[in-house]
């Protein structure tokens, strides 16, 4: 069965950094692109970024809006995924998904975490 | 950046009644779209992906069509457990980005 469980999540002063951590199970993590998206309270989804698998270079992509900031890291041997986040800002406010993402005859966002609530506030 | 427009933002209906959610796609996304339903406190679970496929598990009195920028999602006949929020996703380009969704409530 394929699990995907987020941890992490907090309250964080403006300006403060935290990581996100997503334990993955029951897939070959390896293999599958991995990707981050949040959702600020009563609001829509947004997407945060990816990191591809190591046949990509485990390559990342941003979100304008989180590019500098945030970055996106793995470790295949753990199959944990990670989100490090500096430069927090109130409106980073949010609950954070981890999803699985891009593998050859999979569809993407199949799977989600049940997510972990950041808080940004002073 | 591509723009989904997504279509009633909210929507009340009747117990067996027949549901259309629409979309669309700023610029063509050939097939790379999904549907998603969000229940209260949950996590978005993947209905529909390429446009027309079923997730795992997922009744097939939902389905979706279209190709390009235009695409829809239906369900056949509405279920009381089928109150929840509905996003359209392109995936055809970065960064991947959602309709703003639909919430579906039972008359």
């Amino acid at each position: 069965e394929v699990q995907l469980v987020e941890s992490g999540g907090g309250l964080v002063q403006p300006g403060g950094s935290l990581r996100l951590s997503c334990a993955a199970s029951g897939f070959t993590f390896s293999d599958h692109y991995m990707d981050w998206v949040r959702q600020a309270p009563g609001k829509g989804l947004e997407w945060v970024g990816r990191i591809r698998n190591r046949a990509n270079l485990y390559t990342t992509q941003y979100a304008a809006s989180v590019t500098g900031r945030f970055t996106i890291s793995r470790d295949d041997s753990s199959n944990s995924l990670y989100l490090h986040m500096n430069s927090l800002k109130t409106e980073d406010t949010a609950v954070y998904y981890c999803s699985r993402g891009y593998n050859f005859g999979y569809p993407l966002f199949d799977y989600w975490g049940q997510g972990t609530l950041v808080t940004v506030s002073s | 950046d591509i723009q989904m427009t997504q279509s009633p933002s909210s929507l009340s209906a009747s117990v067996g009644d027949r549901v259309t959610i629409t979309c669309q796609a700023s610029q063509d996304i050939t097939n790379y779209l999904n549907w998603y339903q969000q229940k209260a406190g949950e996590a978005p679970k993947l209905l529909i992906y390429d446009v027309s496929n079923f997730g795992t598990g997922v009744p097939s009195r939902f389905s979706g069509s279209g190709s390009g920028t235009d695409f829809t999602f239906t369900i056949s006949s509405l279920q009381p457990e089928d109150v929840a929020t509905y996003y359209c996703q392109q995936y055809d380009s970065v960064p991947i980005t959602f309709g703003q969704g639909t919430r579906l409530h039972i008359k």
